[in-house]
């Protein structure tokens, strides 16, 4: 099993939809967790972290469920320009850092 | 920006061949990591420096090493290169020290490497 897994995608939507991304992650001692955005041929960028207590910014919430090793990611009134790879990073304490494999999304006009 | 570079942007090398991939992170952040990213794959984790010193390695082979500069630059070197190397090699800094594990990590662009 991978330590960190990724819903597979591509996930194909309108403008304007709502779309989530789901990820899970096997090792309960995992302490951050993190959603990055990758576009076709570029290095990560952070999208946000996230948090117990659930977080937001702009269109994007992000959800953690500890209990059963859940983060979650929405993105509401999708634009052309969310069109990326969606990656789920778990830290498990110092340096050791798990990326899934990712999820694609491409918005449609 | 990051202000996070690395160089080369493309490198081909043949089979058997070693490579020196290098990395230049911002003014501050004593921390870099170096990551492989196969294509239509998340980046997975080589190895972690701190203040010069190496301190934490994924599952890569002795082959893959690195070193780290006190003027904030970095290297990975790769020896008796194989196909399956072939990847988008990312470093990544970090500001504050290792074993903060809510640290933001700022990516380079990437080289990619293709072995033939």
């Amino acid at each position: 099993r991978k330590e960190v897994e990724q819903d597979p995608g591509p996930f194909n939507v309108p403008e304007g939809a709502t779309v989530a991304f789901n990820c899970t992650y096997s090792n309960s001692a995992s302490q951050s967790f993190f959603w990055y955005r990758q576009d076709c041929r570029k290095e990560p960028k952070l999208l946000m972290s996230v948090y117990s207590s659930g977080n937001e910014d702009g269109r994007f919430t992000a959800q953690l469920n500890r209990a059963s090793q859940y983060i979650s990611l929405l993105i509401r009134d999708s634009k052309l320009s969310d069109s990326a790879t969606y990656l789920c990073v778990v830290k498990t304490g110092g340096f050791k850092t798990i990326f899934g494999a990712g999820t694609r999304l491409f918005v449609k006009a | 920006e990051t202000g996070v570079t690395q160089s080369p942007t493309h490198l081909i090398k043949t089979r058997g061949q070693q490579v020196t991939l290098r990395c230049s992170s911002q003014s501050g952040h004593n921390t870099v990591s170096w990551y492989q990213q196969a294509l239509g794959q998340g980046p997975q984790f080589i190895f972690q420096y701190y203040r010069e010193e190496e301190n934490g390695r994924g599952n890569f082979p002795p082959r893959f090493s690195g070193l780290q500069f006190p003027n904030y630059s970095s290297e990975l070197n790769v020896n008796a290169l194989e196909l399956d190397d072939s990847a988008l090699y990312l470093c990544a800094s970090s500001p504050r020290g290792a074993g903060t594990s809510t640290d933001t990590q700022y990516f380079g662009p990437g080289t990619r490497l293709t072995v033939l």
